[in-house]
């Protein structure tokens, strides 16, 4: 059982340059989540997902597009990288917000240059 | 909007001391808390789940109990261990906000063989 498997592990971008990170889940979850986690700040939510094909903004959604075309990927999307962007991203997942534990991928370790 | 704080940030034990950490948050009105563990440069593992209605939990050496009225949770491990050296993480899932786990940042915990 894999459970939630993020995609890549680490990557470095230039400024202006774009891409897609991958979360995928094998739990059959409804609702999936991404966090950023920053020193000092903790984890604060981007975007999530309810269900396949529905997508809704978290805390700090400004730079960032997400997609849920499959119920078990939901992924997420950086236009054009800012240095701000650089940090610890987290892929979760869970089968009911208000009653089960959430689940966590690896963690994808961006930086922006 | 829910704060989330844990103290000490950073706490050093030696081998075999019980020890508590502590975590509150400012609305009481949450659906639950859960405990996390996160090693370095790792995803979160969770440790416990504990609902709005549930006063603690247990799972081996680790009891986790939640005063909703006083807006504070504590986790204690028993015998800590060598092993135990990680930060832990509590977060919440406030009622009028569900689609949100709000995190603290976590308590680093050190034990010294």
């Amino acid at each position: 059982n894999a459970g939630v498997t993020q995609t890549p592990k680490f990557r470095v971008l230039k400024t202006g340059q774009s891409m897609t990170l991958l979360c995928a889940q094998d739990m059959n979850h409804e609702y999936m989540y991404w966090y950023r986690q920053d020193p000092g700040m903790g984890l604060r939510l981007i975007h999530y997902s309810v269900g396949e094909g529905t997508t809704a903004k978290g805390e700090v959604p400004d730079g960032y597009n997400v997609s849920r075309l499959k119920k078990q990927n939901f992924l997420l999307g950086l236009e054009s990288a800012a240095p701000s962007q650089t940090s610890v991203y987290f892929c979760a997942s869970t089968t009911d917000r208000f009653r089960a534990e959430a689940f966590f991928g690896q963690g994808t370790r961006l930086t922006v240059v | 909007k829910q704060e989330v704080t844990q103290i000490p940030a950073a706490l050093s034990v030696p081998e075999g001391e019980n020890l508590v950490l502590n975590c509150s948050f400012t609305d009481s009105a949450i659906y639950n808390l859960q405990w996390f563990r996160q090693d370095p440069g790792k995803g979160l593992t969770s440790l416990l789940l504990i609902q709005s209605s549930q006063r603690e939990q247990t799972s081996g050496r680790l009891n986790a109990s939640l005063d909703k009225s006083s807006g504070r949770s504590t986790l204690y491990i028993a015998a800590s261990q060598p092993g135990d050296s990680a930060t832990y993480l509590c977060a919440v899932v406030v009622s009028n906000t569900g689609n949100q786990f709000y995190f603290g940042t976590g308590t680093s915990l050190t034990v010294i063989p």
